[in-house]
């Protein structure tokens, strides 16, 4: 069947300071994968994708290669601020628009001190 | 655009009592799911919808949950009776083309 695995938390960072969570996966076929983050009291935004091996995908400083290889899609970036504390969750779909159910890791809450 | 639309915010119910949640998509968006997501871990998917038609429920518990989509539009999803492992916050999404998006979710404490 399919998974993800992320890295476990909570993660504790200061402002500034360079962020790597974490994610791995199984699965059947060739996934397309997505970084979803989740603030406080509202409902989960799609990060950034990527939907073939090697691609990069990056949003708001975050980015993100999906490797084949390593089964992996780890989440990257280079200063955080606080405005990034949330929780965030890495998932894969069988489908490149995300028809089909989404596969979701278990989150990793991300902590921004300043 | 208004996004994805979930009714109540919040619920606090008695074990054994029905509940209701509702979700109105993104206008357009053909596709709508319902996850469920247990405290500290990810969304798990209940049930898909195509339009009107439910093409993946395998994860719903048939016994107790039922949903539905008229008219290919809002969903309702329903739980009868809650049980005290009900407790979890129900999100609605809606995809079509350029991918999935979620409701702010519905917390449902039983008690």
């Amino acid at each position: 069947g399919n998974s993800v695995t992320q890295m476990e938390g909570p993660v504790t960072l200061s402002e500034e300071a360079f962020l790597t969570i974490n994610c791995t996966y199984t699965a059947t076929g060739y996934p397309s994968l997505f970084w979803y983050v989740q603030y406080p009291g509202e409902g989960l935004q799609l990060l950034l994708k990527a939907t073939k091996a090697d691609d990069k995908g990056s949003n708001k400083g975050f980015e993100a290669t999906y490797r084949k290889e390593t089964t992996s899609f780890h989440l990257e970036k280079g200063s955080v601020q606080v405005s990034d504390s949330a929780v965030y969750f890495c998932a894969l779909s069988l489908s490149e628009t995300s028809g089909s159910r989404l596969t979701f890791g278990e989150g990793t809450q991300l902590t921004v001190n300043p | 655009e208004a996004g994805v639309v979930q009714s109540p915010r919040y619920k606090i119910i008695e074990k054994k009592q029905p509940v209701a949640f509702w979700c109105n998509p993104i206008s357009g968006h053909n596709t709508l799911y319902w996850y469920r997501q247990n405290l500290g871990q990810g969304p798990e998917l209940l049930i898909r919808y195509e339009n009107e038609e439910a093409v993946d429920d395998s994860q719903l518990p048939k016994d107790r949950f039922s949903a539905e989509r008229l008219k290919g539009v809002d969903s309702t999803l329903k739980i009868q009776p809650a049980e005290l492992g009900d407790s979890a916050v129900y999100l609605c999404a809606s995809s079509f083309r350029l991918g999935m998006f979620f409701g702010p979710g519905t917390r449902l404490t039983v008690l």
